[in-house]
């Protein structure tokens, strides 16, 4: 089963208005990262919260991460059409020198203009 | 930096046919990944290499799937023989020398088996 994941499937916003996007995973980590894919493109990496930060920002991007419910959140505020796209998380577990990001189902937003 | 590089784009091929999806990753990362994403399973890790060695190859399908790394700047994901629901979106990623770093997607290569 996934290591993450996203609620909801699907949001569908009006331009302007804030989304937030909710990761859940179950083997403690090191790090986790969210990612974007627009439609028919490959992912870009957004943002990458450590297991022993709680909160980070990005421009319009807020990260928040909860260790004790293994839960992160991502909020865009003040969308734009343009930020529509799928929104993965990546946990990253705590093993060795293990890399490999383990993927979320995603999260499909669409900002309407 | 031009990014990760993979090639073809898009490969139409028939049942049986011998598959070949080509990856170069950014110059200077020394980690490299190759993923399936289909619509029913999302997003899959197939194989990794560190330094060239595959570390982690738990996510390739069968037997049909091998995967090569023979220099630093290029590996390639061959399917022999092909079937239908191996068709899917295949992609390359790369990061650099440092643990639990961020990764760097290339464009997918499109893989359609008829």
């Amino acid at each position: 089963s996934q290591q993450g994941e996203e609620d909801p499937q699907a949001l569908s916003i009006q331009e302007g208005e804030n989304a937030t996007m909710n990761c859940s995973y179950k083997t403690s980590i090191n790090n986790l990262q969210w990612y974007r894919q627009n439609s028919g493109r490959g992912l870009v990496h957004l943002i990458l919260i450590r297991s022993n930060e709680r909160e980070k920002h990005s421009g319009r991007l807020r990260v928040t991460l909860d260790t004790s419910k293994k839960s992160s959140s991502l909020l865009i505020t003040a969308s734009r059409a343009a930020d529509t796209a799928s929104y993965f998380c990546a946990t990253v577990i705590s093993s060795g020198s293990a890399r490999q990001l383990t993927f979320g189902s995603g999260t499909q937003l669409t900002v309407l203009p | 930096d031009a990014g990760v590089i993979q090639s073809p784009r898009h490969e139409v091929t028939e049942m049986g046919q011998e598959v070949t999806l080509r990856c170069k990753p950014i110059s200077g990362h020394n980690s490299l990944f190759w993923y399936r994403q289909t619509m029913m399973r999302g997003l899959e890790l197939l194989i990794y290499f560190n330094n060239n060695v595959p570390i982690d190859d738990s996510g390739m399908p069968e037997d049909r799937f091998s995967a090569k790394m023979p220099n630093a700047s290029f590996s390639t994901l061959k399917i022999q023989p092909s079937e239908p629901r191996d068709s899917a979106v295949y992609f390359c990623a790369s990061s650099r020398p440092v643990a639990y770093n961020e990764q760097f997607f290339g464009p997918g290569t499109r893989l359609t088996v008829l």
